[in-house]
């Protein structure tokens, strides 16, 4: 089974429509983050979560809600989805700084593929 | 916002050629320096992670270095096989956020 996954792995909506895209780990690791990518750009982060009680707006947070339920899951909501945030959405979880590892590599889940018309 | 660079956006080697890229970010705010694989249709992997000015890491016929002070890293693959065909995605890491490339998409042809 894989460390993180994410569902739904495609969604097509209208817009206006209330998405919500999920994300669960069995990794263990604290932080928890979601990236859109779309073509020609890099990934660029929309929130961050360092542990349950701690949220953090990424560089395009709005137009965003996020939920960190538990250690092992993170939701993304689009509260009212718009043609412009058709995109690849990513999760991402990354471990703690410990001794000699540095910490933060990234692992992501397959993907989401949304699209809103 | 940090402005992370990656040259050249694609590159189409012969089986056999080595090759190399490069990833520029702001040498200010530096934590670290991550480089991942991304092949067609699936999640991008870890491949490197550097922290030290002069950091060398190698896995396999794939090696990386680090200049902090100049904020450049390269990536180098010897020998490239079809199998290396992805893009690679450099990304500079703050400590807070992590500031992703544009990625280089190498083709390997046969």
């Amino acid at each position: 089974d894989a460390d993180v996954t994410q569902t739904p792995r495609n969604r097509i909506t209208k817009t206006g429509k209330r998405i919500m895209l999920e994300c669960s780990q069995t990794k263990g690791h604290d932080r928890m983050y979601w990236y859109r990518q779309d073509p020609g750009l890099g990934l660029r982060l929309i929130y961050y979560s360092f542990d349950v009680k701690d949220i953090n707006k990424g560089e395009i947070s709005d137009g965003y809600s996020v939920s960190r339920q538990a250690q092992a899951k993170f939701s993304l909501s689009l509260e009212s989805a718009i043609p412009n945030q058709t995109a690849l959405y990513f999760c991402a979880t990354s471990d703690l700084p410990a001794g000699d590892r540095v910490g933060d590599t990234q692992y992501f889940g397959p993907g989401t593929r949304l699209t809103v018309l | 916002i940090l402005n992370v660079e990656q040259s050249p956006q694609s590159l189409h080697v012969q089986e056999g050629d080595s090759t190399n890229f490069t990833c520029s970010f702001p040498s200010s705010n530096f934590y670290a320096l991550h480089w991942y694989r991304w092949e067609t249709a699936k999640s991008p992997e870890a491949l490197f992670v550097m922290t030290l000015n002069g950091d060398e890491k190698k896995k396999g016929r794939i090696s990386a270095t680090l200049n902090t002070k100049e904020g450049y890293s390269y990536l180098y693959i010897k020998g490239s096989q079809p199998e290396d065909s992805a893009t690679y995605l450099c990304a500079s890491n703050t400590g807070n956020q992590f500031y992703f490339g544009t990625g280089t998409s190498l083709t390997v042809i046969p």
